[in-house]
């Protein structure tokens, strides 16, 4: 069964803590995404990448950060230098084609920090 | 600076009839634009990809336009049912592998 996978599903974190969300795709695709979603706002951006070992900063990537080690796995990082870090995380992956690349979600990750 | 604008509002519409939703966008010049839906606490699902050159895009109850003059993509379900009911956001492509999103439109197709 081949897809994205994202856990945990729900994630509480007290302030002051750096959490990991897990991300792992078996598409065999090429690059990788981290969006973040906020009510009312589109998807933003916070990293991607494009091959293994290699990944750059998106449009809001203060306070995150991500590693990519191997082809199916890109963790996010959220830590305590994110000021406003509750929101719906989601991860995507995609072949890497520039002219008709098309995303795959997973099914998000739900962060509120108490 | 670059934006997208999606229909503000939500739309409600009754079972059969055809939901149309806007996305226009400034400063950026796409070479291709998609749609996704979303449904409540899931990840956008891909639905349809248009590229610049392209007018009209169809599959199956779904339509979508793209017209590069003005800057703006249709997004139209026809014989709507309440299976339809969802948030579809657009998105743009960047000229680098990344894609910008609109907000969305929640669409409810009322019974």
């Amino acid at each position: 069964d081949g897809g994205i996978t994202q856990s945990p599903k729900y994630l509480f974190r007290k302030e002051g803590q750096n959490v990991t969300l897990s991300c792992e795709q078996n598409l065999n695709h090429d690059a990788m995404y981290w969006y973040r979603q906020d009510p009312g706002q589109g998807l933003r951006l916070i990293y991607y990448s494009q091959i293994v070992n290699d990944f750059q900063k998106g449009d809001i990537a203060e306070g995150y950060s991500v590693s990519r080690e191997k082809k199916e796995s890109f963790p996010l990082t959220v830590t305590s230098a994110q000021k406003n870090p509750t929101a719906f995380y989601l991860c995507a992956s995609s072949m890497g084609q520039v002219d008709t690349d098309t995303q795959y979600f997973g099914p998000g990750t739900r962060l509120t920090v108490l | 600076s670059q934006k997208i604008e999606q229909n503000s509002e939500a739309l409600n519409i009754q079972e059969g009839k055809t939901a149309t939703l806007t996305c226009n966008y400034t400063n950026y010049s796409p070479a291709y634009l998609q749609w996704y839906r979303q449904d409540p606490g899931r990840g956008p699902v891909f639905l349809l990809l248009i590229r610049e050159n392209e007018k009209e895009k169809r599959k199956e109850r779904l339509k979508v336009t793209f017209d590069t003059t003005l800057k703006q993509s249709l997004f139209h379900i026809t014989a709507s049912q309440p299976a339809d009911s969802a948030t579809y956001l657009c998105a743009l492509d960047r000229n680098d592998y990344k894609l910008s999103f609109g907000a969305g439109t929640t669409v409810t197709v009322r019974a």
